[in-house]
């Protein structure tokens, strides 16, 4: 299988806590994103880190790419109650550059 | 911020009726796709396409799918004859001048198969 793999598969934290998710992925890669889905919404592009990068900030983002791991992590500090969503990785694939979903990690922030 | 529409948001429909979801992905990218997310599951790919054509499409876009870009702005994808195994949740998407840039997300069509 070509498709990332999250985990943990559920993740439940104190608001201004930090959320570390993961990612593991089979082939070689260009680039590795990062997307976001709050409940029964679309996606939105969070993301993106080419495989010659090994971090990236966003604001409150970093993601980490170890290639020769086949992995990556999504840390979100100092987390939000509105941060609560579905998080999953995704890589482009062949010519068309379709992207590959893991199963994503839900996450949950309380207040 | 330019963004991706779909319509309609929400379409039920009868086993066997033809559906249509329409797509109007960011006016200069080249290369669109469509995915689906059964409640519940991961999101899966169906088809990319790219200069009028189909660059790519899964197991799942079998005969009874299609999609076109018949005016240079949207974008549809066409279930020709619909099974209750269609409800789902289907995504347009469109990326910029490189099938490895981000893909921007349409916010989604719920279809539902009575």
């Amino acid at each position: 299988s070509q498709q990332g793999e999250e985990d943990p598969q559920a993740l439940s934290i104190q608001e201004g806590e930090n959320a570390t998710m993961n990612c593991s992925y089979k082939t070689s890669i260009n680039n590795l994103q990062w997307y976001r889905q709050n409940s029964g919404r679309g996606l939105v592009h969070l993301i993106l880190i080419r495989s010659n990068e090994r971090e990236k900030h966003s604001g409150r983002l970093r993601v980490t790419l170890d290639t020769s791991k086949k992995s990556s992590s999504l840390l979100i500090t100092a987390s939000r109650a509105a941060d609560t969503a579905s998080y999953f990785c995704a890589t482009p694939h062949n010519q068309g550059g379709k992207l590959i979903f893991g199963q994503g990690t839900e996450l949950s922030v309380k207040p | 911020e330019p963004e991706v529409t779909q319509t309609p948001s929400h379409q039920v429909t009868q086993m066997g009726q033809e559906v249509i979801l329409r797509c109007v992905p960011i006016s200069n990218h080249l290369y669109f796709y469509w995915y689906r997310q059964i409640l519940g599951q991961k999101v899966e790919f169906l088809v990319s396409f790219y200069n009028n054509e189909i660059s790519e499409k899964s197991e799942i876009f079998d005969d009874q799918f299609s999609v076109e870009r018949p005016d240079g702005s949207n974008f549809t994808l066409k279930i020709r004859s619909t099974k209750l195994e269609d409800s789902a949740m289907y995504f347009c998407a469109s990326s910029g001048v490189s099938h490895s840039y981000e893909q921007y997300f349409g916010p989604g069509t719920r279809l539902t198969v009575t």
